[in-house]
């Protein structure tokens, strides 16, 4: 069963950091892209970043670019996005899915409250 | 990587035709084939219904169909059936990134 799941979402205050997973089964992951997408609350969905199939291309959107990094390690079927700087405006559900966009995880929730 | 412009909520009753704007620019809609529709259901995650503009993914009914012209693309709903209601998501590249609209509420009266 093709399958993404995300992990590490928290309750953190502004400034502080966090590190997403998701990892994936049921498919050759080292063979897609992987995208972020977040949805802050009651809103739309907002592409956060983009790594290509062999982890040497990223790309980021623009209200996460220079705090998020995003990576893989192709040898644990995992995509990573580590947050840095954390704003109460990047609180949202964050879901991996697949660079196609035809697979989604259900999502894990990022709070940055003071 | 301006946001793109779909109507806040549409709505129409069972058996009738809708359908959803979902506007953009000449850097994104109107410059790649690569316009993706979601649906999503109250507290789950997105569903890809169309992709690269016209085509349906499988298991989505035949009710769906998308279409483009100039920079806006366009959903189309026939034959509208309760389970349609659902937040409805457009998306198109936009060079080396993707831009989302704001998100379409279509209630079926």
């Amino acid at each position: 069963q093709v399958r993404l799941e995300e992990s590490g979402g928290d309750v953190v205050r502004p400034g502080e950091s966090l590190k997403l997973s998701c990892k994936a089964s049921g498919f050759d992951f080292s063979s897609y892209g992987i995208h972020w997408v977040r949805q802050a609350p009651g809103k739309g969905l907002e592409w956060a970043a983009y790594v290509r199939k062999d982890g040497n291309f990223q790309n980021y959107g623009d209200s996460v670019r220079g705090r998020f990094t995003i990576s893989r390690d192709n040898s644990r079927n995992t995509v990573y996005l580590e947050m840095n700087g954390l704003r109460v405006a990047d609180t949202a559900m964050y879901y991996c899915t697949s660079g196609l966009m035809d697979v989604w995880g259900r999502g894990t929730t990022v709070i940055v409250s003071p | 990587q301006s946001a793109l412009t779909q109507p806040a909520s549409v709505s129409g009753s069972p058996g009738q035709s809708i359908s959803i704007s979902c506007s953009g620019s000449s850097s994104d809609i109107g410059a790649y084939d690569a316009v993706s529709w979601f649906q999503q259901q109250p507290g789950e995650a997105p569903k890809l219904i169309i992709y690269k503009v016209t085509n349906r993914s499988p298991g989505i009914p035949a009710r769906f169909s998308g279409s483009k012209s100039g920079n806006t693309a366009s959903l189309s709903i026939s034959g509208l059936q309760p389970e349609d209601e659902a937040n409805y998501h457009c998306s198109s590249h936009a060079g080396n990134s993707t831009v989302f609209g704001g998100g379409t509420k279509v209630t079926v009266l």
